[in-house]
């Protein structure tokens, strides 16, 4: 049971690069998310998704583009990298968008560096 | 909209010494509160929930109870390890289709 996998694990990129996070679920979860972690500043939603051709903004969406084509599959778009995006991403996915009651899956994490 | 926050770390403390981490939110309705661990290098695990007024989550000696009339979801363990060294994170559930609200994490530091 792989539960959310999330790769690369660690990326360094120039300014003005585009790339793509991914995240895969084995769990048949409806629901996926994207966050970014920041010292000081906990971890802030940056796209979700609700079930396959279903997405949606969160509290830090510019810059980046999702898409949902399958229930499993969840990428990460950088456009554009800018030195603002180095952060660490996180991947998280739950059964459905009842989180009480099923609570969320993280992957390990991307450490992303942007140069 | 919908808000945690958390005391700021970090927080040393000495083995068997007790742990309090404060987390207090702000929520319209009945939200349900998280507490989540990052241990070094790793994603976020699921520490323990709380799904209504006075429930009481517990998972590995930590604890916390949801108290609606101060809005705080405080953590809490008898004696801490030197294993509990991580980040905790405090975090609510409200009336937003399932987003995670996230406070800004309090790191633990416990010396032998």
């Amino acid at each position: 049971n792989a539960g959310v996998t999330q790769t690369p694990k660690f990326q360094v990129l120039k300014t003005g690069q585009s790339m793509t996070l991914q995240c895969a679920q084995d769990m048949n979860h409806e629901y996926m998310s994207w966050y970014r972690q920041d010292p000081g500043m906990g971890l802030r939603l940056i796209h979700y998704s609700v079930g396959a051709g279903i997405t949606d903004q969160g509290e830090v969406p510019n810059g980046y583009n999702v898409s949902r084509s399958t229930t499993e599959d969840f990428p990460l778009r950088l456009l554009s990298a800018a030195p603002s995006q180095t952060s660490v991403y996180f991947c998280a996915s739950s059964l459905s968008t009842s989180t009480a009651n099923y609570g969320y899956t993280f992957g390990s994490g991307t450490r992303l560096t942007v140069v | 909209g919908d808000s945690v926050t958390q005391m700021e770390g970090p927080v040393t403390l000495s083995e068997e010494a007790f742990l309090t981490i404060n987390c207090t939110y702000t929520a319209t309705g009945y939200p349900s509160l998280f507490w989540y661990v990052q241990y070094p290098g790793e994603g976020l695990q699921l520490l323990l929930k709380a799904t209504k007024a006075d429930d009481k989550g517990s998972n590995k000696g930590f604890e916390a109870t949801y108290r609606k009339e101060t809005t705080s979801f405080h953590l809490e363990k008898g004696s801490v390890q030197v294993s509990d060294s991580a980040v905790y994170f405090c975090a609510l559930s409200g009336n937003q289709g399932g987003k995670l609200i996230f406070g800004q994490g309090t790191e633990l530091s416990v010396k032998p």
